[in-house]
């Protein structure tokens, strides 16, 4: 069975610094990868995603993300932080079949 | 062009009552996916639909059942509610087969 995980509940970071959430997936082939973004009492919004060719992803807002198949990784990154950028940050995979498999969320606090 | 809508955006019920959820998909989007997300965790999948047809399924009681309408929007019914079923409920909508969901802001359900 697929699963994904977030090794970091809480981060904090000071503005302006850099930033790199991991994310860790665990399936027989290679996965489609996501990053997602959930402000307080919000949706999902899509950051980026990997499907297949170059590992490193440019996605929204300045963030990308890296996919490492000897490492089953996919870490998100951000090299200058902004306040607005707290949230709670979630990597999903799926499939064969279309159905997220989502972490448990890394929370991102930003300190001025 | 409108994103994925929800309604109601927040509800109240109480221990063995019904509720009812709705979601109206991105324009152009056939496919409907919910999710359910307990505080502090990541979504997890509860069903999909497509061409008015439960397609996939997560592990969920049949408590759980859903409806698509042929303008693709899509309901999603709780019988009996439990205390454990206070979540925010998340719809995402796509193209059948693409592997990119997007989501609308979510019902917060609570249970009394």
């Amino acid at each position: 069975a697929q699963s994904v995980t977030q090794p970091d509940i809480h981060i904090t970071v000071s503005e302006g610094a850099s930033l790199e959430l991991r994310c860790n997936y665990s399936y027989g082939a290679t996965p489609y990868l996501f990053w997602y973004v959930q402000s307080p009492g919000q949706g999902l919004q899509l950051l980026l995603k990997y499907f297949s060719g170059d590992t490193l992803v440019q996605g929204i807002k300045g963030f990308e993300a890296e996919f490492k198949r000897s490492q089953s990784s996919f870490n998100l990154r951000k090299p200058s932080v902004h306040w607005s950028d707290a949230a709670e940050y979630f990597c999903a995979s799926t499939g064969t079949a279309s159905k997220l498999t989502f972490g448990t969320g890394t929370r991102l606090q930003v300190t001025l | 062009d409108a994103g994925v809508t929800q309604s109601p955006t927040h509800l109240i019920k109480t221990r063995g009552q019904q509720v009812t959820l709705r979601c109206s998909p991105k324009s152009g989007h056939d496919t409907v996916s919910w999710y359910q997300q307990a505080l502090g965790q990541g979504p997890q999948f509860i069903f999909q639909y497509y061409e008015e047809e439960e397609r996939q399924r997560g592990n969920f009681p049949d408590r759980f059942s859903g409806h698509q309408f042929p303008n693709y929007s899509s309901e999603l019914n709780v019988n009996a509610l439990l205390l454990g079923d206070s979540a925010l409920y998340l719809c995402a909508s796509s193209l059948w087969g693409a592997e990119t969901q997007y989501f609308g802001p979510g019902t917060r359900l609570l249970v009394l």
